[in-house]
């Protein structure tokens, strides 16, 4: 079956702690995307990926890092410097980066981190 | 002005109702227009898309955009208790490059379709 799959489904940190959350697609898409959801905050963008090796901050990138070495893995780890990390984070895919404006984003199912 | 703005609800109706669901957007460079179905602790799913005014019907939902008064509606018909989740509404610009790709989201209206 073809999709995105996130894991862990639930993650609890410790505070100081480090995590790193796995994004995997199976679909050949080139872009990649994690966003954190809060309670009436709806979908914020942390970072984008347009192709392997390159990837731009999004609107709330602070305390966030993402790696992209290979087109189906999209990791983003987040680090002691983020306040409040406690959220739902979601990771997305596109077919084409940028090529064609009419594509949409497919998520993931999500992986809920609570911060202890 | 938010640049999407979408009533939060929470909407409550009694199963075989017709759900009206509802975005305005300010940004008249935004041209493609989706909605996605949340269920609780769920990633959202791709329901809907348009890129034109007017209608498209896929079964019992119709998703319908006016650009000219810069509004987005679903309609829902004969609406069933697993249509109780949150409904967000995405859409973007027609522009090539840098930041096409990006979605601006509302923030959703939780629905509760009720036996």
């Amino acid at each position: 079956d073809g999709g995105i799959t996130q894991s862990p489904k639930y993650l609890f940190r410790k505070e100081g702690q480090n995590v790193t959350l796995s994004c995997e697609q199976n679909l050949n898409h080139d872009a990649m995307y994690w966003y954190r959801q809060d309670p009436g905050q709806g979908l914020r963008l942390i970072y984008y990926s347009q192709i392997v090796n390159d990837f731009q901050k999004g609107d709330i990138a602070e305390g966030y890092s993402v790696s992209r070495e290979k087109k189906e893995s999209f990791p983003l780890t987040v680090t002691s410097a983020q306040k409040n990390p406690t959220a739902f984070y979601l990771c997305a895919s596109t077919p084409r980066g940028t090529s064609d404006s009419r594509d949409t984003q497919y998520f993931g199912p999500g992986t809920r981190l609570t911060v202890l | 002005q938010k640049e999407v703005e979408q009533d939060p609800g929470p909407l409550s109706v009694p199963e075989g109702a017709i759900v009206s669901l509802n975005c305005t957007y300010s940004n008249s460079a935004l041209q493609y227009f989706m909605w996605y179905r949340q269920y609780s602790r769920k990633g959202p799913e791709l329901l809907m898309y348009t890129y034109s005014s007017g209608n498209k019907e896929d079964g019992r939902f119709t998703a319908q955009v006016d650009k000219s008064s810069k509004y987005i509606s679903l309609f829902i018909r004969d609406s069933q208790p697993s249509d109780s989740a949150t409904y967000l509404c995405a859409m973007k610009g027609a522009y090539s490059g840098a930041g096409s790709y990006q979605l601006t989201f509302g923030k959703g209206t939780k629905l509760s379709v009720i036996p």
